[in-house]
């Protein structure tokens, strides 16, 4: 069974530019979720996406957006970068149920550095 | 806010002895908290889980303690080994928001 699958791993933008992130969940998984990893903040929740929907939002500026599409893979935006964005962003994906709490699977990252 | 905290950034263990290491949290309203063991270029990986209405959980070297009153978890890998080296993040939820939040990690370097 396929991981979690985010492309690009790597990405170089300028300031003031826009960047968007791809995701790819486990096949069957259905809720995406979108977390950025900055040294000595740990993950930080950006926002989590179930049947094309946001169910939950964390803390960041309108800068950040993301989608989901029917197959249920995900994308990450960012608009007018800023030096600060600079991040391992994250994609997660979960096995929906309601009877109980389930993990979240990791891919590997996109490394957006922003000059 | 910090709602999940790793107070010790590192922690140097020799081989074949128990870690041990500690998450505290400040949301008595969360009821799922897990362990995730991330090494360096890659995604985190799931470790082990605990719902709130336990206080242990185990599987093979690893062990999750739950105290609600202390509000407090701790994960212990018995016995420790090099390939345990790398940083563990905790991280907690709340049934029904679909979000975890996370402790900012501690590293684990297990000697050989």
């Amino acid at each position: 069974k396929a991981g979690v699958t985010q492309t690009p791993r790597y990405l170089i933008k300028t300031r003031g530019q826009q960047v968007t992130l791809s995701c790819s969940p486990i096949s069957g998984h259905r809720s995406v979720s979108w977390y950025q990893q900055t040294p000595g903040q740990g993950l930080q929740f950006l926002f989590e996406y179930f049947s094309e929907t946001q169910r939950n939002k964390g803390n960041f500026p309108g800068r950040f957006s993301g989608r989901q599409f029917s197959n249920s893979r995900s994308e990450m935006n960012v608009s007018t970068l800023e030096l600060g964005d600079s991040a391992l962003y994250l994609c997660a994906s979960r096995l929906v149920s309601l009877r109980s709490n389930t993990e979240a699977f990791f891919g590997q990252g996109t490394r957006l550095t922003v000059v | 806010d910090q709602q999940v905290k790793q107070n010790s950034p590192s922690l140097s263990v020799q081989e074949g002895r128990i870690s041990i290491l500690n998450c505290d949290y400040t949301n008595s309203m969360f009821d799922y908290f897990l362990w995730y063991k991330k090494y360096p270029a890659e995604g985190p990986t799931f470790l082990i889980s605990i719902s709130s209405i336990k206080d242990k959980n185990e599987d093979g070297r690893f062990t999750v303690f739950l105290n609600k009153s202390a509000k407090h978890l701790s994960l212990h890998i018995v016995p420790s080994q090099p390939g345990d080296s790398a940083v563990y993040f905790c991280a907690a939820g709340l049934s029904g928001t679909y979000k975890y939040i996370f402790g900012t990690g501690t590293r684990l370097k297990v000697l050989a």
